[in-house]
Formats: C-alpha cells, structure tokens, sequence
C-alpha cells in the first residue's frame, strides 16, 4: 500500500531565514505531487504540482519554490521565510488525470515563523 | 473559477445519530468531481468519499453518503450511526476537469463536527 511522509512534523523559524520540508511517497510509480497550505481555521490553497521528476506548476506566486529532484520525492524551499509563510503545509499524491483523480494526504507539517 | 461553500461552521451531533454535513458548489463546467474529506485535530486529511458529476446514483462508503442533487448544485455529506472518532473537521473539495487549473482541488471553509456522549 501506498504512504506518504513528511519532515519535520512542526518548525519554528526566525523570519529571514531559510526553509526546506521534504515530502516523500513510497509504494507507487510517478506520482503526482502537490503542495497546499492551510491557514488557521481556513481551508486548503494550492501552492505548487508535480506531474514527473523536474516538472513544477506554480499556483500561487510568492516566496517560495518547490522542486522534485526523485520520482516520490517533493521539496518545499524558500531562502528568506515571511512572518506570513507560517501555516500547515500539506503534501499530497495521486495518481492519473480527470475528474476522479483523488489526492491523499500526508501528516503535515506545522510551521510557525516568529 | 470554482467555488465551494459550507455554510455550517460548526455542528453538534449526539452519539449514534446521524448529521448532514451542507455542501454547494459552483461551476460552469459540466465535468466536475465532487470530494469530501475529514481532518482530525492531529491535521492530517482523509479522503472519505467521492461523486462524479455523472455519476448515476449517491456514493456510498461505509457509514458515509452523498446526497447529490446535480439541479440544486449541492453534496452534502451525511454520517450515520455517529461515533465519537467523527469528531473534526470536514471539508468539501470540488475539480472541473475542464478548467484551466485542472489539478486543483478548490475545497470550502469547513464544517467542525462534535459527537457528544
């Protein structure tokens, strides 16, 4: 069965400084990838895709980048964090295309910068 | 552009009965997929179910319906037999094929649901 992990579980960052969640699957084959962020007591936005290794669409532009260097790997970066990047980001897969195509979840990981 | 309302920011609902979580959407396209999920306090989502919109007759899975009228542009999420592990949040979640950002999931505002004892 499929899994999907992410690291670390919760960060706090000083603004400025730099960022990097991991997000990795394991038991499926090019995947689909997805990054979201979850505000306090809001739903969910969509931050950046990943249909194959190197391949990145942006939704939303801001500070900050994603890339997949592996097939299940998913990398979320920025090189100076903004009080406004804290939130619960979220790490998705799925797999195919159309209207059925359903995403699962990581754990998440919780990011307070002060 | 899409959009996903849940007008029900917080329900309470006693154990062993069953609650309707509200769900409207909004969209012009014709192909669309409508998906709820459940997020407990630890914050992870889990998918529950899913309604295609051509979809002949109301998902079912488990305890979980989805009580889909195409006319009204409504799914709304109904949980039988409540337990007291159904407390969290629930989010409604919408994708219109179609679309120019196909792959996104545009998701409501959500519903917190409480099982009382």
């Amino acid at each position: 069965s499929q899994t999907i992990h992410q690291w670390p579980a919760t960060l706090v960052q000083p603004v400025g400084s730099p960022l990097s969640l991991e997000c990795t699957v394991e038991g499926t084959s090019n995947p689909n990838l997805y990054w979201y962020r979850q505000a306090a007591g809001r739903g969910l936005q969509l931050l950046f895709y990943s249909v194959g290794i190197g391949q990145i669409s942006s939704e939303v532009p801001q500070n900050l980048s994603a890339s997949r260097p592996q097939d299940r790997q998913f990398i979320l970066s920025s090189k100076k964090l903004l009080l406004s990047d804290s939130g619960f980001y979220l790490c998705a897969w799925s797999l195919g295309a159309g209207a059925r195509e359903t995403q699962y979840f990581g754990p998440g990981t919780r990011l307070l910068v002060l | 552009a899409q959009k996903i309302t849940q007008t029900q920011p917080g329900m309470f609902v006693q154990e062993k009965e069953a609650v309707t979580l509200d769900c409207t959407y909004d969209t012009s396209d014709p192909s669309y997929g409508l998906f709820w999920y459940k997020q407990p306090s630890s914050g992870e989502m889990i998918f529950l179910i899913y309604q295609g919109s051509y979809d002949q007759q109301n998902a079912t899975e488990g305890r979980y319906s989805l009580n889909f009228q195409k006319a009204r542009k409504s799914a709304n999420l109904v949980i039988s037999a409540s337990q007291l592990g159904d407390s969290a949040m629930y989010f409604c979640a919408m994708r219109a094929i179609s679309s120019g950002s196909a792959r996104q999931l545009t998701f409501g505002s959500g519903t917190q649901l409480t099982v009382l004892p």
